[in-house]
């Protein structure tokens, strides 16, 4: 099956500095790859997706790269607050439908005041 | 967005009892609806993949008769944890898509202890 792994597992920058989180996946049918916010005891929130005919999409101060051959894909968010601390978890299944998804482990982002 | 809701947030039972967790698409109809599990700081594993109309589809390692999904309508899916035990004790949360061309959006949670 799909497995995810994310890197770094912990981050912490400056407020203002730009944050850059990395995922692999192992399935090269996966074609859909969320990323997910999570504040402490609360659900996840979509931030941004991509799907896999696309190399960059962006949202604001968030965005997300792929890169099919390698099998990775990233988040970066730019000028970053306070309110961005979290932990984030990439994910990815295949096909948009309903396919399961399967998630990252997890990067707990610290912004630094 | 569309709305996903579970019940209840939280629950505390004794060992050796059974808990059902409900989780409701409010605003859309789900034929498919997947049940997670967090533990602590750690990511979210996928249980089950919960099918109206049809058995649900477990995840390698978990345990069909302990985790029962029910999936009687389109706009529910309830997940009963039988004969509880500490290690159970976990964050469960759903998820369901109102079609095949948007996000999977999630439940509250549900955070299950058990004593």
């Amino acid at each position: 099956g799909e497995n995810v792994e994310q890197h770094p597992s912990t981050l912490s920058v400056q407020e203002g500095d730009s944050a850059v989180i990395k995922c692999t996946y192992s399935d090269s049918a996966s074609n859909y790859f969320p990323w997910y916010k999570q504040e402490l005891g609360k659900r996840p929130q979509l931030i941004i997706d991509i799907r896999s005919n696309v190399g960059e999409k962006k949202d604001q101060r968030i965005a997300v790269t792929l890169n099919k051959t390698a099998k990775h894909f990233s988040l970066h968010i730019t000028e970053t607050q306070p309110e961005d601390s979290a932990v984030y978890f990439c994910a990815a299944s295949k096909n948009f439908g309903n396919e399961k998804l399967t998630f990252g482990t997890g990067t707990r982002l610290t912004i630094i005041p | 967005g569309a709305v996903v809701s579970q019940h209840p947030s939280w629950v505390i039972c004794k060992s050796g009892t059974s808990v059902k967790i409900e989780c409701r698409s409010l605003d859309f109809q789900a034929t498919t609806m997947f049940w997670y599990r967090q533990f602590p700081k750690q990511s979210l594993m996928l249980m089950a993949t919960s099918n109206e109309g049809s058995k649900a589809t477990y995840e390698q390692g978990v345990e069909k008769d302990k985790f029962l999904i029910n999936h009687a309508s389109l706009t529910l899916s309830t997940l009963t944890v039988t004969s509880a035990h500490p290690e159970d004790s976990s964050f469960y949360i759903c998820s369901a898509r109102p079609d095949q061309n948007t996000e999977a959006f999630f439940g509250q949670g549900t955070r299950l202890t058990v004593v």
